[in-house]
This record gives C-alpha cells, structure tokens and sequence, in this order.
C-alpha cells in the first residue's frame, strides 16, 4: 500500500457526460500528479499540482481539469467523455515541489470505461 | 522531448531464471524510477535510483547517468514477478516521463 488513495476504482459512463477522479495523497505529500495509462498511449503525465498551486502540465486535453484542495486532495474533472477517454487514471504524490527531488508514490488507479 | 527506450519489450522466463532488463534515455535527467505493474494493474515502486546500485531482495538496480542507462535485475524469478516493468526519468522540466515497459511472463 503506498499511502495514496483514489476513488472509485471503477467508473462506467456514456459519451458526453462528466465524471470526477478524487485523490488523497501520503501523509505529508505537498504535490499530486495526474497520469493516464491507455492501451496505444502507454502511461502520459497529465498536470501537476503543489500545496494548492498548478505546478506543470502535460498531454492535458482542454476538456479536462484538476485542483487541489486546501487539505490537499486533489480532483480531476473530465467533460463531454469520448470513447477515446477510456483508461486507467492514476494519481501520485510526492513530497517536494520539484518532481525530479524526490520519488513519486502511486494510487490504485480509477479505470474509466466510456461506452 | 526526453525519450525512454526499455528493451527487451517482452520477455518470458521460467521459474528460477535471471534476466536483466534495460533502460535507455536520451538526455540528462534528474532522476530515474523503476515500477513493477502487477496483472491488477497495480504500480510499485522497485527502486528510486539517480545513480549507482541499490539492492532488495531478489532485484537490483544500477544506473549509470553519464551513459544515460539503467539496468533492473531479478534474479531467481517467481510467477508474482510477472507484470510490465517500467522506467520512468524525470526532465529538466520536472516531468516524469515513462518508457513501453517490458512485459515479463514467469512460468511455473
């Protein structure tokens, strides 16, 4: 167990609707990463938030959003849902500011299905 | 941008063999991650590695930065060790960036 939770694990939606991944990071974690794992795209970093602050962002689609919470959850909003948006999403915490400072720590992952 | 090259792609072993799998990326990095992704699709992190050897258990990793390569050894292998093994550098942009990952299979 690496300390980072996700809810849920399992998501079954239509195309067009919305849908929020929740992450709780490790104890002490000040940064939260997004990332989405798809069968042709392999594992991408998505957006990185620290201490409430976006920090850097990836292969981040325009229809997606994220924020972090002031007790440092952190949520991504996905909108009008395509086909194409079924994947594994999974959230990372780390300690430090920078990414490359410190190891980054993995949830479970939410799987979205888009039907 | 940075690229991550793992090779083999995939790789099946019997139960007790060793294998090394490797690494290559293109430019500095910060900083370099091994993960173990289980058949759930779990991520694990293996090893937080920027330079040098570390060891646990049954795996072991060495990286050499100036080279730009990393290597992961598993040794003795189990059926548990099956999954996708990735790499993933951090750029200077601070983004962690992933190799395909080799896709290990043990058989018992």
């Amino acid at each position: 167990d690496s300390g980072v939770t996700q809810t849920p694990k399992h998501l079954i939606t239509a195309t067009g609707q919305r849908v929020t991944l929740r992450c709780s990071p490790r104890s002490g974690d000040l940064s939260v990463y997004w990332y989405q794992q798809s069968l042709d795209q392999g594992l991408q970093f998505l957006i990185q938030y620290y201490n409430g602050e976006e920090r850097a962002k990836g292969n981040i689609l325009e229809r997606f959003s994220a924020q972090q919470f002031p007790d440092l959850h952190s949520e991504l909003n996905l909108s009008s849902l395509e086909l194409g948006d079924s994947a594994l999403y999974f959230c990372a915490s780390s300690v430090a500011r920078l990414a490359g400072i410190n190891e980054q720590f993995f949830g479970p992952g939410t799987r979205l299905t888009v039907l | 941008g940075i690229q991550v090259e793992q090779s083999p792609p995939d790789l099946i072993l019997q139960e007790g063999a060793n294998s090394t799998l490797r690494c290559n990326f293109s430019d500095s990095v910060n900083n370099l991650q091994w993960f173990h992704q289980n058949p759930w699709g779990q991520l694990i992190n293996l090893f937080y590695i920027p330079s040098g050897t570390k060891q646990n258990g049954r795996l072991s990793a060495t990286t050499v930065a100036t080279e730009r390569y990393s290597l992961l050894y598993i040794s003795s292998s189990q059926t548990t060790d099956s999954g996708v093994y990735f790499c993933a550098v951090w750029n200077q942009g601070g983004k962690l960036i992933f190799g395909q990952g080799t896709e290990l299979s043990v058989k018992p």
